[in-house]
């Protein structure tokens, strides 16, 4: 089993709508989560932080479920420009980051 | 604030070259990391290091050595390249003191031939 599992997609929505992507990570030892942003051949950006149960900035809200061992990325209004990949991020201990191989959204007028 | 910066930003290789990659950071932080990224495979670490004077292998470590020049920089050295080598790597910086979120560099784009 993968260390940190998502649904690669890709997920088409229209502008407006509200779309909710999930991750599973296997270390019950895990501690901080994160979300982060890739647009096509650029760098990862962090988009949120999830240290406690949730984390809401704006039109993105990230859930942690540690009893299911699952985190969420909810987003609201969706826009063209929310149009990237998604990486779900877990820290499992040691300054180490696993990386899920990411949920592509395509978002179109 | 340049953040964390990255040379070169491509590169061709010829099988058997060697190059360095060049990281360097601006947030007086104390962790860096090499990572390579492959399409379907996620970003995988090849090295870390945690503070100055110190580092260690990730994922990936093989056909690499890494150096933490300082603080502020931490070069990935591929010795003798190989095509499985053809990668998208990036590093990044921790602060390292108690949050653990990563700032990534524009990355390096290698290909051998």
């Amino acid at each position: 089993r993968k260390e940190v599992e998502q649904d690669p997609g890709p997920f088409n929505v229209p502008e407006g709508a509200t779309v909710a992507f999930n991750c599973t990570y296997s270390n019950s030892a895990s501690q901080s989560f994160f979300w982060y942003r890739q647009d096509c051949r650029k760098e990862p950006k962090l988009l949120m932080s999830v240290y406690s149960s949730g984390n809401e900035d704006g039109r993105f809200t990230a859930q942690l479920n540690r009893a299911s061992q699952y985190i969420s990325l909810l987003i609201r209004d969706s826009k063209l420009s929310d149009s990237a990949t998604y990486l779900c991020v877990v820290n499992t201990g040691f300054q180490k980051l696993v990386f899920g191989t990411g949920t592509r959204l395509l978002v179109s007028p | 604030n340049a953040g964390v910066t990255q040379t070169p930003k491509f590169q061709v290789l010829k099988t058997g070259q060697s190059m360095t990659l060049q990281c360097a950071q601006d947030m007086n932080h104390n962790s860096m990391y090499w990572y390579r990224q492959d399409p379907g495979m996620g970003l995988r670490l090849i090295y870390y290091s945690a503070s100055e004077g110190t580092t260690d292998k990730g994922e990936v470590p093989n056909g690499y050595n890494v150096s933490r020049l300082n603080k502020r920089e931490f070069s990935l050295r591929l010795e003798s390249a190989a095509p499985s080598q053809t990668s998208v790597y990036f590093c990044a910086s921790q602060t390292g003191q108690g949050a653990y979120e990563q700032y990534f560099g524009p990355g390096t784009r290698l290909t051998v031939t």
